[in-house]
């Protein structure tokens, strides 16, 4: 089983629309979690850190369910500048970073 | 201002040649790490060093090889031994003091065979 993973996607969606979508990690001793978003060529960028239950920043939210070991990201009233790739980071408290393969959201006008 | 740079953005090394890939940031972080990314996919894990003078192999170190001489560079060696070579190559860092911190990547390096 991978540490991490991620439904590849993709998801298409219509401006405006909510958009979730879930990371799935194999260590429970993970402590603490990031949610990246990639765009094409360029290097993840940093959207949100999930340190307890979740985080909410805007029209984006993490939630963390440490009894079912996944955490989500979920995107309100969806914009074409948010079509990119998402990346599920997990760090299991010993340095070694775990990442998804990403999930791919296209929006569409 | 405190970063993370890679160094060049693009590179094209013919058949049989080493390369070598530079990381280096000012952020006093304890970690650093080397990803490789190919179109379609995710980031696979080639090293990572969690203290100067000391590095692990990831997932795919076969035909790379790494130093962290200085905590403030991890520099990448792609060997002739790397038989697909060709890849969007992300440095990484992360960690101060012990603590977990987020990940700050630099801008990649695209390596291309020629």
């Amino acid at each position: 089983r991978k540490e991490v993973e991620q439904d590849p996607g993709p998801f298409n969606v219509p401006e405006g629309a909510t958009v979730a979508f879930n990371c799935t990690y194999s260590n429970s001793a993970s402590q603490s979690f990031f949610w990246y978003r990639q765009d094409c060529r360029k290097e993840p960028k940093l959207l949100m850190s999930v340190y307890s239950s979740g985080n909410e920043d805007g029209r984006f939210t993490a939630q963390l369910n440490r009894a079912s070991q996944y955490i989500s990201l979920l995107i309100r009233d969806s914009k074409l500048s948010d079509s990119a790739t998402y990346l599920c980071v997990v760090n299991p408290g010993d340095y070694k970073l775990s990442f998804g393969a990403g999930t791919t959201v296209t929006v569409r006008a | 201002d405190g970063g993370i740079t890679q160094s060049p953005k693009y590179l094209f090394r013919k058949e049989g040649q080493n390369v070598t890939l530079s990381c280096e940031q000012n952020l006093n972080h304890d970690a650093m790490y080397w990803y490789r990314q190919d179109p379609g996919q995710g980031l696979r894990l080639i090293y990572y060093s969690q203290i100067v003078n000391d590095f692990q192999k990831g997932d795919i170190a076969e035909g790379y090889s790494v130093s962290r001489e200085k905590k403030e560079s991890f520099p990448l060696t792609v060997t002739s031994a790397q038989k697909n070579p060709t890849a969007f190559y992300l440095c990484a860092s992360c960690g101060v003091e012990g603590r977990s911190t987020e990940a700050f990547f630099g801008q990649g390096t695209r390596l291309t065979v020629v």
